[in-house]
């Protein structure tokens, strides 16, 4: 079992520019979930999707960023005109299903925005 | 909503002493409760988790967390730390019947030799 698989590790974008992570889920699970990682604001819930479908955006900065899961196979962040303040390790992660179930966490995606 | 407090940002301890990471949580009812570690580098990993049951709840690599619900609290513990223990961790509730997980801030633990 590869785990959760998230690309890229490291992406160094300018002020302005686009920035769009990827994350593939272990296979199987049907929950996707996206936390942004910072020093000062640690782990902050972004999105999940359950069976593919967007079920809690709570967290999501309304403009500029925006999550898709087109198939179960994958899943992307965007984030448009990025913001200095929008450094962060982008975590994925999946698990099964079921409330109380395991993230499985990938490896993150480090976004610095010069 | 749910939250978690983890009041220690940091903490020291030497190699073979004892551990407790303190954990206090906010929900109205029973909710789960899950302890991850985080190596440098790398994503999350799960230690333990809880809903019923024992309120002692053995883990991964001699953890183990005690829920008390007086206290609402979910302290994580380890009779003897080990240098590879250094990480940061982070105790996290979900409500019941939720698929959310809230994360509490981390507490960063370094074992001195």
């Amino acid at each position: 079992n590869a785990g959760v698989i998230q690309t890229p590790r490291h992406k160094v974008t300018g002020k302005g520019q686009e920035a769009t992570l990827w994350c593939e889920p272990i296979s199987g699970h049907s929950a996707v979930f996206w936390y942004r990682q910072t020093i000062v604001q640690g782990l902050e819930f972004l999105t999940y999707f359950r069976n593919q479908a967007p079920i809690d955006d709570s967290g999501m900065p309304k403009e500029r960023f925006s999550a898709q899961m087109p198939n179960q196979s994958h899943s992307t962040l965007k984030i448009q005109s990025t913001q200095p303040q929008d450094s962060a390790v982008y975590l994925c992660a999946s698990s099964p299903g079921g409330a109380g179930n395991t993230l499985y966490f990938g490896e993150g995606s480090r976004l610095i925005v010069v | 909503a749910q939250s978690v407090t983890q009041p220690d940002a940091r903490v020291t301890v030497s190699e073979g002493a004892s551990l407790q990471l303190r954990c206090k949580y906010s929900y109205s009812a029973t909710p789960y409760l899950f302890w991850y570690v985080q190596y440098p580098r790398q994503g999350l990993q799960l230690l333990l988790k809880y809903y019923s049951g024992d309120p002692v709840v053995q883990g991964v690599n001699g953890f183990e967390a005690e829920f008390s619900k007086s206290n609402s609290s979910f302290h994580l513990r380890k009779a003897s730390v080990h240098w590879s223990d250094s990480a940061v961790y982070f105790c996290a509730v979900s409500r019941t019947g939720g698929y959310k997980v809230v994360f509490g801030s981390g507490t960063r633990l370094l074992v001195s030799p």
